[in-house]
């Protein structure tokens, strides 16, 4: 099957760095995600993108949809405490049928704030 | 807040036991997922509902039989769990159409099965 490699698998910063993480498939993908997940919770969305070479913000955070179709990444400028927890992409091939097209999850990113 | 409530957050089973996860939206979403989380990885699908109907099955042990009552509500009754099946079990739904990556998940059942 699919998979996406996330990459690096963990990150320790300091407060008001800058933050970037990839995500790299062998498989072409129509819909790329990102989620972030916090201890004790589920997966938040933050960036959803549906077109090859789409760059799209949400506040801090940027995300780009890589021109091939195989990957994708994610950006966020002056970290602050709020950032910290386990960040995902996801990318999902359309189907013809609504309710068969799955998501496929990478293997996350590790965020963590230095004091 | 989310928008997607799952209940219980915790559950204590024992391997003969019959338990049930709930989990209710009220978002108008004809899409529900159930996915599986151990530690430190990713959500894994088990389960699509899509208008009321399983569509997808990722070859889960029949110990795990999920429920769609109705556009709503979503369970998954578990019966003769092993140690293993130890995990976060985490409910999404979503819209049909364009937008169907976009999930909005619950905040998830911690399950431990002795």
């Amino acid at each position: 099957g699919q998979q996406l490699n996330q990459s690096p698998q963990s990150m320790f910063i300091q407060e008001g760095e800058d933050v970037s993480m990839n995500c790299t498939s062998s498989s072409i993908f129509n819909t790329w995600l990102w989620y972030k997940q916090d201890p004790g919770e589920g997966p938040v969305l933050l960036i959803a993108l549906y077109k090859a070479g789409e760059l799209t913000s949400n506040g801090r955070l940027t995300a780009q949809f890589g021109i091939t179709r195989k990957d994708s990444f994610l950006n966020i400028s002056a970290s602050i405490p709020s950032d910290v927890g386990i960040y995902f992409c996801a990318g999902q091939i359309k189907g013809t049928n609504f309710g068969n097209e799955k998501l496929t999850f990478g293997t996350g990113t590790r965020l963590t704030i230095i004091p | 807040d989310t928008e997607v409530t799952q209940t219980p957050k915790h559950l204590v089973m024992g391997m003969t036991n019959k338990k049930s996860l709930k989990c209710e939206q009220h978002m108008g979403h004809r899409a529900m997922y159930w996915y599986k989380q151990k530690a430190k990885k990713p959500p894994e699908l088990m389960f699509v509902y899509s208008y009321e109907k399983l569509s997808i099955n990722e070859s889960v042990p029949s110990r795990f039989s999920p429920e769609c009552p109705n556009s709503s509500l979503l369970n998954l009754h578990l019966h003769a769990l092993q140690p293993e099946d130890s995990a976060l079990y985490l409910c999404a739904s979503s819209q049909p159409g364009l937008y169907t990556g976009e999930l909005f998940f619950g905040e998830g059942s911690r399950l431990t099965v002795l």
